[in-house]
């Protein structure tokens, strides 16, 4: 069965602070997709990244990056100069059978909270 | 930018009443599903959809839900009679088989009294 952790429950930082919020992953297929999704208060599910299970090269988008590691089982995901418009919950997810059409497990979330 | 709709945004219902939520997907996608959100927790997977028949489902849709693509734009959830614990965000996803994205949509805010 697959599963998800995200361990912190909330972060709070300071404008421009960076911050990493953690993912680990269970799961025994050899191809799944993880996904990141941003929760703002209003409430709807933001996309924000896939990554395959064959492609372990880190990726950045403009002040978002992400760490991905086979060998530890987690997708890290890191905001660098944080703003106040990052304040939201943050959803790590996995999905199995390299995502046709199977589930997204979702982890707990972490609730970001950036003070100015 | 194509999206996923679903009506109403909020519906407020007495426990025991029938409801039914609505979604329409992506056009083109060929998966659809059915995720729950109780507030202030993580979304948990109810159901999945392909082909005009559910593919996989979870331990929380019983009996009491079911899903439906009554035509060729509408994927509905129904709740038979809900209780206190269905208040919560529904959102229905769609997905096209190709790009591994879910796309969600707005959600619907279930609220059982």
């Amino acid at each position: 069965a697959q599963k998800v952790t995200q361990a912190q429950t909330e972060i709070s930082v300071v404008e421009k602070e960076d911050v990493t919020l953690d993912c680990v992953y269970e799961t025994r297929d050899t191809t799944y997709y993880l996904f990141w999704y941003k929760q703002p208060p209003s409430g709807e599910l933001v996309f924000l990244i896939r990554r395959n299970s064959f492609d372990e090269q880190n990726e950045i988008s403009g002040r978002y990056s992400w760490n991905f590691q086979k060998s530890t089982s987690s997708f890290n995901f890191t905001i660098t100069a944080s703003q106040v418009v990052d304040s939201a919950v943050y959803f790590c997810a996995l999905s199995e059978r390299g995502g046709s059409g199977s589930r997204l497990t979702f982890g707990e979330g972490t609730q970001l909270t950036v003070n100015p | 930018e194509p999206e996923v709709t679903q009506t109403p945004s909020h519906q407020v219902t007495q426990m025991g009443q029938e409801v039914i939520l609505r979604c329409v997907p992506i056009s083109n996608h060929l998966y659809f599903y059915w995720y729950r959100q109780i507030l202030g927790q993580k979304v948990e997977f109810l159901v999945s959809f392909y082909n005009n028949e559910i593919s996989e489902k979870s331990e929380i849709f019983d009996d009491q839900f079911s899903v439906e693509r009554p035509d060729g734009s509408n994927f509905t959830l129904k709740i038979r009679s809900t209780k206190l614990e269905d208040s919560a965000m529904y959102f229905c996803a769609s997905f096209s088989g190709g790009s591994y994205e879910q796309y969600f949509g707005p959600g619907t805010r279930l609220t059982v009294t």
